[in-house]
């Protein structure tokens, strides 16, 4: 199965900055397939972007996705107070469906 | 719009079995797949299997073969997760989601969630 590694574990940052996060995979994800969740305390995840680069509908433009192959990003360009979330990469090329083991934004 | 309602919250005994339900709403149930996906408390979300009620084809983690069936009634629209044999490490919130943008097909993203169904075992 395909290992997504995640990092950093935790980002502390202020609202405006700009967030990077990294999802590494253990081996090339086919087609980018790549989806990015958002999940705040007590709530469901929440789709981003899929096909490592897609915006889902209703996801505001300051959130892009990055990258194929074992490397994929998502920026998020400035950051809002209901950004401070945890974030997850799951990859669907390949059987079984993984995810990373998430990073977590939090305020500075 | 589809909406995926789950069941309530449930209290097992290790070694016994639960069942989750999943009722969708609002869209074409028997086009799009369902995925399971748990969270352990404090931990990250770990994906357990999924269906496409259409074909009535399913998909299980490795992890869980032998002791999850994953199960659709297509006359109600409903998605159902039964978990044997439960171990104190499968407590966690149970979610379904939904790949309402992808039809007829298996594991792939999940745009639509469930509010998760939290099951203890102790």
């Amino acid at each position: 199965e395909i290992v997504l590694t995640q990092s950093p574990g935790t980002l502390s940052l202020s609202p405006g900055e700009r967030a990077t996060l990294s999802c590494w995979a253990s081996q090339s994800v086919s087609g980018s397939d790549l989806a990015w969740y958002q999940q705040k305390p007590g709530q469901a995840p929440r789709l981003l972007i899929y096909g490592a680069s897609s915006r889902a509908t209703g996801i505001p433009d300051r959130f892009i996705g990055s990258g194929s192959g074992t490397d994929f990003t998502l920026t998020i360009s400035r950051l809002e107070a209901e950004d401070f979330a945890v974030y997850y990469c799951q990859q669907y090329g390949s059987s079984p469906l993984t995810f990373g083991g998430g990073t977590k934004v939090e305020i500075k | 719009q589809v909406h995926l309602l789950q069941s309530g919250a449930e209290v097992r005994r290790p070694g016994s079995s639960v069942k989750v339900s999943c009722k969708t709403s609002g869209g074409a149930f028997m086009n799009y797949g369902i995925n399971w996906v748990r969270q352990a408390p404090g931990r990250g979300l770990e994906y357990m299997g999924g269906i496409l009620p259409i074909f009535g084809s399913t998909d299980y983690a490795h992890h869980f073969q032998g002791r999850l069936t994953i199960t659709a009634d297509t006359s109600t629209g409903t998605v159902y997760l039964e978990l044997s044999s439960l171990r104190s490490d499968d407590t966690a919130v149970y979610y379904c989601g939904s790949q309402t943008m992808v039809p007829a097909a298996l594991r792939h993203f999940m745009d639509v969630w469930g509010t998760g169904t939290t099951v203890i075992v102790s």
